[in-house]
């Protein structure tokens, strides 16, 4: 696609309940990353992904979070048990080699 | 791990007034980028500058990678160019990036 498609948008879950966000990055950018921002943390680095692999996982604040790519393409970011602490706005960017990121619109978690 | 300080934290502009944003880091860098997040939230890279001067338009950005530090440079500025101006590194041997508070810059018609 021509940006970086986030979704949903929108998330509002119950506490310890699990969330899937997904990321659709440029056609064609190998690299992706995960970041989350929040107003106490700024941003805060997550996972990359090069092709299906993570070599850096890592910003991962804790084991209920886990992430996947698959086919070199879209890519799903997984909260388990949610806590009130995961509410962040969480961006997906991609880059193909040395070039700049291209961020997402985000998806604003709030966890109730 | 690498710092990155940004200054200054706030700035407030007249129509048509320059600035100049600054951001110093820590340690060596193989990467260094300008993002611009507007009122909406969203992240729009403006330069990708591990060193060197790059411009587009209004805007212009030097890296001094010897010295660790870059500038962003708005010229003519408009109020379009409101928001928060993020400067962001990634240390040697890293993929990812390190990012700066930011400065939050306002522009008053």
């Amino acid at each position: 696609g021509a940006g970086v498609s986030q979704s949903p948008s929108n998330k509002v879950t119950e506490k310890g309940k699990d969330v899937e966000l997904r990321c659709d990055p440029i056609s064609g950018h190998t690299a992706l990353y995960w970041y989350r921002q929040s107003l106490g943390q700024g941003l805060e680095f997550l996972i990359y992904f090069q092709g299906n692999s993570a070599p850096d996982k890592s910003g991962l604040p804790s084991d209920r979070f886990s992430a996947e790519r698959t086919g070199g393409s879209v890519s799903t970011l997984t909260i388990q048990r949610t806590q009130q602490e995961d509410s962040a706005v969480y961006l997906c960017a991609s880059s193909f080699r040395a070039y700049g990121y291209t961020f997402g619109s985000g998806t604003r978690l709030t966890v109730v | 791990g690498i710092q990155v300080e940004q200054s200054p934290p706030d700035l407030i502009l007249q129509e048509g007034a320059n600035s100049t944003l600054r951001c110093n880091f820590s340690d060596s860098v193989n990467n260094l980028q300008w993002f611009h997040q507007n009122p909406w939230g969203q992240l729009i890279n403006l330069f990708y500058i591990p060193s060197g001067t790059k411009q587009n338009g209004r805007l212009s950005a030097t890296t001094v990678a010897t010295e660790r530090y870059s500038l962003l440079y708005i010229s003519s500025s408009q109020t379009t160019d409101s928001g928060v101006y993020f400067c962001a590194v990634s240390p040697g041997g890293s993929e990812k990036l390190v990012f700066g508070k930011g400065t939050k810059l306002t522009v008053n018609p």
